[in-house]
């Protein structure tokens, strides 16, 4: 699976749309973009997921690139249940049962 | 629809001896995922199961091991403790074959003195 590179923490503004960066320069054409994220000593929640065209879902929006090299996980009004650790992974359907969630993205909702 | 129940919460060993954690897939879920997310690490792939076979194994010791019942339930067994065995223990199901789409338990947090 190619290596993302996501900021350790960010803050956000609750109402606000968060914006969560994710780098993946290394993927390769069959890998997809998840994202997950993690309350605080609960198991992770899925999100979305993408391969090369823009997702929406009732929870979030995601961006990728053209050249797949990056995308953005979109929280168009977050709350502070929002405030969680966000993981994105690129994975292919060879690695499906072995995510490889890396350290994520702290992302703190406040008043 | 119940969503994957782990048991039990919260268990605690002493060194050397084994813990068996038990994990429900949801219904209809015939693959099951085991990680592990010791104490400010991220989360480690463990095992995956499906149809009652092992398919993959992540980077663990073999005194880690499991099953998969023809329920599809599954349980993680974990022999010889040793003090770096306590994390929060993860299970995860999917359909049939497998999807990066997991459905995960709250878990299980073992504590091994």
């Amino acid at each position: 699976d190619a290596k993302t590179t996501q900021p350790t923490s960010m803050d956000c503004a609750e109402g606000r749309a968060a914006n969560l960066p994710c780098n993946h320069s290394t993927i390769s054409g069959n890998e997809y973009v998840y994202w997950y994220r993690q309350i605080h000593s609960q198991g992770p929640q899925y999100i979305i997921h993408g391969l090369k065209n823009n997702e929406t879902n009732e929870m979030a929006s995601l961006i990728i690139t053209e050249d797949r090299k990056s995308s953005t996980l979109i929280l168009p009004h977050a709350t502070l249940r929002d405030t969680a650790v966000y993981y994105c992974i690129a994975t292919s359907t060879d690695s499906w049962g072995k995510l490889q969630f890396g350290a994520g993205t702290q992302v703190v909702v406040t008043p | 629809e119940a969503g994957v129940t782990q048991s039990p919460t919260h268990l605690i060993k002493t060194r050397g001896q084994q813990a068996t954690l038990r994990c429900s897939p949801i219904s209809g879920h015939t693959s099951v995922y085991w990680y592990q997310q010791a104490l400010g690490l991220g989360l480690q792939f463990l095992l995956w199961y499906d149809e009652g076979e092992e398919r993959n194994r992540g980077n663990f010791p073999p005194r880690f091991s499991g099953r998969q019942f023809p329920n599809y339930s599954s349980e993680l067994n974990v022999n010889a403790l040793e003090l770096e065995d306590s994390a929060l223990y993860l299970c995860a199901s999917t359909l049939e074959g497998g999807t990066g789409e997991l459905f995960f338990g709250e878990g299980s947090r073992l504590t091994v003195l």
